[in-house]
């Protein structure tokens, strides 16, 4: 089974400037979660979605945002970029916990390094 | 200004040894740990997991091992290699879904 693939892996954009991530997760898989990897914070969690909703959200501004299609596939897309925005952003995905408070394992794809100049 | 790194700890261990890696979780309603692996340039690779009804979980060379009381989570590592070498985090699942709340990290060398 093929992993979680991101494209493009390497990005540069300038402050201002809006970016768009893409993410296609593990076949069978219906839930996506994004994360922010910044040597000064770690590991962020930004956002979920599952069936083509956001189940869960972290304590990131408006300016990211994202979605998600009916082949699973999503997008994080953020707007108006700031140099702190520079980071690896990883996508992760996992099936659906079937018992209501489970969840299953997540298995993340390398990532996109945006730089923001 | 400019954020300051994260000052992960270190472990350096000779090829062959044990190797236990510790964390500490914040929330006691957590239900789902999971040990990830990281090399450089590369995602997070799962390891091993535990949910909060387990103390203990074994896997290949891997144990997870897990204290509610006190809130920690270990990680053993069992003849550690020199391809073992990478920064190891744990990570809590707070809510229902997907959310993990990830630890700052542990770098694991292995000498030769």
């Amino acid at each position: 089974k093929a992993g979680v693939t991101q494209t493009p892996r390497y990005l540069i954009k300038t402050r201002g400037q809006q970016v768009t991530l893409s993410c296609s997760p593990i076949s069978g898989h219906r839930s996506v979660s994004w994360y922010q990897q910044t040597p000064g914070q770690g590991l962020q969690f930004l956002f979920e979605y599952f069936s083509e909703t956001q189940r869960n959200k972290g304590n990131f501004p408006g300016r990211f945002s994202g979605r998600q299609f009916s082949n699973s596939r999503s997008e994080m897309n953020v707007s108006t970029l700031e140099l702190g925005d520079s980071a690896l952003y990883l996508c992760a995905s996992s099936s659906f916990g079937l018992l209501s408070g489970s969840t299953d394992t997540q298995y993340f794809g390398p990532g996109t390094r945006l730089t923001v100049l | 200004g400019e954020s300051v790194g994260l000052h992960l700890p270190t472990l350096s261990v000779q090829e062959g040894d044990n190797s236990i890696i510790n964390c500490a979780y914040s929330n006691s309603a957590s239900d789902y740990f999971i040990w990830y692996k990281q090399e450089s340039g590369k995602g997070p690779q799962f390891i091993i997991d535990i949910r909060s009804n387990m103390d203990k979980r074994q896997g290949q060379r891997v144990t997870v091992l897990l204290n509610k009381t006190v809130k920690h989570l270990s990680l053993q590592i069992a003849a550690t290699q020199p391809g073992d070498s990478a920064v190891y985090f744990c990570a809590e699942n707070l809510e229902y879904g997907n959310k993990l709340v990830f630890g700052a990290g542990t770098i694991l060398r292995v000498k030769s």
